[in-house]
């Protein structure tokens, strides 16, 4: 199976300020099938990007995608309040689907 | 509004089966492939099956291949997980999630709505 590596595993930083997350596979990804999901306490994850780079329906222009093969980036450009979360992100690409460990994106 | 409402999580002992159940609304249901996803509180995520828009796909996290069985009823909007020789580490909210795509080949476009999940612990 592809292991996800994502880094680092918590990020601190304060609203306004630039988040970058990482996103590494064990091996390529077919056709970049890459996501990621964001997840805030009690509630179910919801998609951030598809695709690597493709922004789901209601995703602010905040959040941006890039990478492929093996590594991916999600890039937050200014961090406002609803965006403290855990992102994970996901290849599914190839069965079976995995997982990444998450980012915890808080307050700093 | 596309909405899946989960049901069927309960106490289980180790060893015992169960059934999940998802009702999707807010969308052609009978379009799109459907997985479940699990995840223990406070833990990370895992994928635990899919099956192809017509039921003619599945596919199964290694984890839970040979025990546990995904199926579907188009015409009830429906979804479901049955589980089987539970384990302890089988315990986690259970999510019903739509995928982009239809699931041919048992292949998914990523997993665009999720429900609330159902609990299911497995305890003596």
């Amino acid at each position: 199976e592809i292991v996800l590596t994502q880094s680092p595993g918590t990020l601190s930083l304060s609203p306004g300020e630039r988040a970058t997350l990482s996103c590494r596979a064990s091996q390529t990804i077919i056709s970049d099938y890459l996501a990621w999901y964001q997840q805030k306490p009690g509630q179910a994850p919801r998609l951030v990007m598809f695709g690597a780079s493709n922004r789901a329906s209601g995703i602010s222009d905040r959040f941006s995608g890039s990478g492929s093969g093996t590594d991916f980036t999600l890039t937050i450009s200014r961090l406002e309040p609803a965006d403290f979360a855990v992102y994970y992100c996901q290849q599914y690409g190839t069965s079976p689907i995995t997982f990444g460990p998450g980012t915890k994106v808080d307050i700093k | 509004e596309v909405q899946m409402v989960e049901s069927g999580g309960v106490v289980v002992q180790p060893g015992g089966s169960l059934r999940l159940s998802c009702v999707a609304s807010g969308f052609s249901f009978k379009d799109y492939a459907m997985n479940w996803v699990r995840q223990i509180p406070g833990k990370g995520l895992e994928w635990v099956s899919l099956i192809s828009w017509d039921g003619g796909s599945t596919r199964y996290g290694d984890s839970v291949k040979g025990r546990f069985t995904i199926s579907r009823n188009n015409s009830a909007n429906s979804l479901y997980l049955e589980l089987k020789s539970l384990t302890a580490e089988d315990g986690a909210l259970y999510y019903c999630v739509k995928d982009i795509g239809g699931g041919f080949s048992g292949n998914s476009y990523g997993f665009d709505k999720w429900g609330q999940g159902t609990l299911v612990t497995v305890s003596s």
